[in-house]
């Protein structure tokens, strides 16, 4: 399997653009989870999904950050209108079943700069 | 409100010898931790993790260990190596149906050859 796939891997813009994040689980993970990570605030949970649904969204910073997941093998995330504050590295995650004993994976990340 | 903390951002050991990184929580209602470690440009991979009915749990080189009357988890890697230079992200996990996890800040370790 091709692990967790995320693109674009950086993205470099300006202050008040849009910008969207996209993620491919693993085929047949039926979890799906948004982090960001600086280095304040280490490894945040954004938001997840089980089956497609958005479960909880209590770590999105702001109505500027919005997720969907409109079918099992792809979400996003979305940043409108973006600031330099929000410049951090994006991971998406995706596991099996709806528990924390069955492992996170983790793909490589988006590294996003807003000047 | 940082439920689960890594007060040491970064740790050099000499190859061959023991780390030891910690970790700290305040919610008693963590009942499964679990460590991480990360390489640069990756993302973070599974590495260990600890119910919390246990005190114990070991993997090879790796031992996590778990206090819940001082609330403190720590990992052991016994013996050091150069390629366990890596960022150790603490998690946990509140009981019930969820999957989801609260991650400390990390702390970077590096291995002297």
């Amino acid at each position: 399997d091709a692990g967790v796939i995320q693109s674009p891997r950086h993205e470099v813009t300006e202050m008040g653009q849009e910008v969207t994040l996209r993620c491919k689980p693993i085929s047949g993970h039926n979890s799906l989870f948004w982090y960001r990570q600086t280095m304040m605030r280490g490894l945040e949970l954004l938001i997840y999904f089980n089956n497609n649904v958005p479960i909880d969204d209590s770590g999105m910073p702001e109505d500027r950050f919005s997720a969907k997941m409109p079918n099992a093998s792809f979400s996003t995330l979305k940043i409108q209108p973006s600031e330099p504050r929000d410049s951090a590295v994006y991971f998406c995650a995706s596991s099996l079943g709806a528990f924390s004993y069955n492992e996170q994976f983790f793909g490589p990340g988006t590294r996003l700069t807003v000047l | 409100d940082q439920q689960v903390k890594q007060n040491s951002p970064s740790l050099s050991v000499q190859e061959g010898r023991i780390s030891i990184l910690n970790c700290d929580y305040t919610n008693s209602m963590f009942d499964y931790f679990l460590w991480y470690k990360k390489y640069p440009a990756e993302g973070p991979t599974f590495l260990i993790s600890i119910s919390s009915i246990k005190d114990k749990n070991e993997d090879g080189r790796f031992t996590v260990f778990l206090n819940k009357s001082a609330k403190h988890l720590s990992l052991h890697i016994v013996p050091s190596q150069p390629g366990d230079s890596a960022v150790y992200f603490c998690a946990a996990r509140i009981g019930g149906a969820t999957n989801k996890l609260i991650f400390g800040t990390g702390t970077l370790l590096a291995v002297q050859p």
